[in-house]
């Protein structure tokens, strides 16, 4: 069964403190790893994709990273508009379906 | 770009009420989905549609139904509301997967979401 964890659950960060967020996967036969932004009451909005290991995407503040069993969101000099929560999902070998991660919520105080 | 659209973005509703949401899409994606969200369970897959008037079952499709009659069209169905389908619905629409050298082009893109209350 494919699995997809993130972790920490929510952080909290001071303006312009840069860190990391984490997606571990277990998915058979990976096809590509996605990263979303949720604002509060509202829907997921698509980030990024990535699909091998080494492969890098940036926009503005963000920088998603994967290696074979993790990808990374870095988020370099935050904003409180930065402010969300970020989901990581994955799609497996031969499936319509994305496996979705909990979420980070963060928090990024002015 | 990309618009997904859910017909409520709240819904009060009454237990053992038969309710609909709604979702369209304007982009001719083959795939639509929905989901519904809850505080520490994430995302859960209900039902998704791969064409008109195809359905597949997700992870928890007891207690829904679903409908897709035009290719743009995706409606989730509570025959009878319980207390326990107050949720967070959210619809979302992709291409059918295509594999260009091994990645797979899926974005799944996402309405707004139906925040829906049963009492």
């Amino acid at each position: 069964e494919d699995q997809v964890t993130q972790s920490p659950e929510a952080l909290r960060l001071q303006e312009g403190e840069s860190s990391s967020l984490n997606c571990s996967y277990t998915v058979s036969g990976l096809r590509g790893l996605f990263w979303y932004r949720q604002d509060p009451g509202k829907g997921p909005e698509f980030l990024f994709t990535l699909y091998s290991a080494g492969e890098e995407k940036e926009k503005e503040r963000l920088k998603a990273t994967l290696t074979k069993k993790e990808s990374f969101l870095h988020i370099t000099a935050p904003k409180p508009e930065d402010s969300a929560t970020y989901l990581c999902a994955a799609s497996g070998a031969g499936s319509y379906q994305l496996t979705f991660g909990k979420g980070t919520k963060l928090s990024v105080i002015p | 770009d990309v618009k997904v659209t859910q017909s409520s973005r709240y819904l009060v509703k009454r237990t053992g009420e038969k309710v609909f949401l709604e979702c369209v899409q304007d982009m001719d994606h083959e795939n639509m989905f929905w989901y519904r969200q809850d505080p520490g369970l994430g995302l859960r897959l209900i039902y998704f549609s791969y064409d008109v008037k195809m359905k597949e079952k997700g992870d928890i499709p007891e207690g829904y139904s679903v409908s897709r009659e035009k290719k743009e069209r995706f409606s989730l169905i509570l025959e009878s509301a319980s207390t326990n389908q107050t949720s967070m619905y959210l619809c979302a629409s992709s291409l059918y997967p295509t594999y260009d050298r091994g990645l797979v082009k899926n974005i799944q893109y996402f309405g707004a979401g139906t925040r829906l209350s049963v009492l």
